[in-house]
């Protein structure tokens, strides 16, 4: 089955600070979505992105489906941006593969 | 309503006991999806409930875990003989599909604790 990697696995920033992330694929794929759980447990979904870019206030999401990757960029963090961010992708079928996250913590 | 609702948002419980977790999914959704979450972990896929269709059950762990879903809307996770292990945060997600674009969207899930 297809393989998620998501990097880096924990990332500290100071507010203000921007940040990549990373979430690489070991086929091709037909849907990726990426989410925030923010520190309560919530999944909150960011970007349906299987291919192109998008752009969401602060928020910015890149997918290279031939590459096999999709970047999520934050710009200018805030500590409520603090949590673990997910991608998850799923190929021809109902089924999510999801990474094993980014643990982001944002410094005030 | 406006979005994936679980209950109960906490549930502890004593091992050997059995217990029900409920999905409300977003109306109008035809497709549900369980996952479990241990503590620091990713989602676990358990089970896929798509329309009238055979559910995929092939994420359940044992067979002490069954799932249904009444009239294609509610949906309930039932894990019998509860034991320590089971203890993580239960997710459920329903699935908006239309023209090519397949997107889960969460609830707030249901924290599992067996003492």
């Amino acid at each position: 089955g297809i393989q998620v990697e998501q990097s880096p696995p924990d990332l500290i920033l100071q507010e203000g600070a921007n940040s990549t992330l990373r979430c690489n694929f070991s086929d091709s794929v037909n849907n990726l979505q990426w989410f925030h759980q923010n520190p309560w447990g919530q999944l909150i979904n960011l970007f349906y992105i299987p291919s192109g870019t998008k752009q969401n206030g602060r928020l910015s999401a890149t997918t290279v489906a031939t590459e096999r990757y999709s970047l999520l960029y934050i710009s200018s963090s805030q500590t409520t941006d603090s949590g673990v961010y997910f991608c998850a992708v799923s190929s021809g079928t109902y089924k999510y593969i999801f990474g094993t996250g980014t643990r982001l913590k944002v410094l005030a | 309503g406006a979005g994936v609702s679980q209950s109960p948002s906490n549930k502890v419980t004593e091992k050997g006991k059995d217990v029900e977790l409920r999905c409300d999914p977003i109306s109008g959704h035809t497709a549900l999806y369980w996952y479990r979450q241990s503590l620091g972990q990713g989602l676990e896929f358990l089970i896929y409930f798509q329309g009238n269709s055979a559910p995929d059950k092939s994420g359940l762990p044992s067979d002490r875990f069954s799932a249904e879903r009444t009239g294609g809307s509610v949906s309930t996770l039932t894990i019998q003989r509860t034991q320590q292990e089971d203890s993580a945060v239960y997710l459920c997600a329903s699935r908006f599909l239309a023209g090519g674009r397949n997107e889960q969207f969460f609830g707030p899930g249901t924290r599992l604790t067996v003492l």
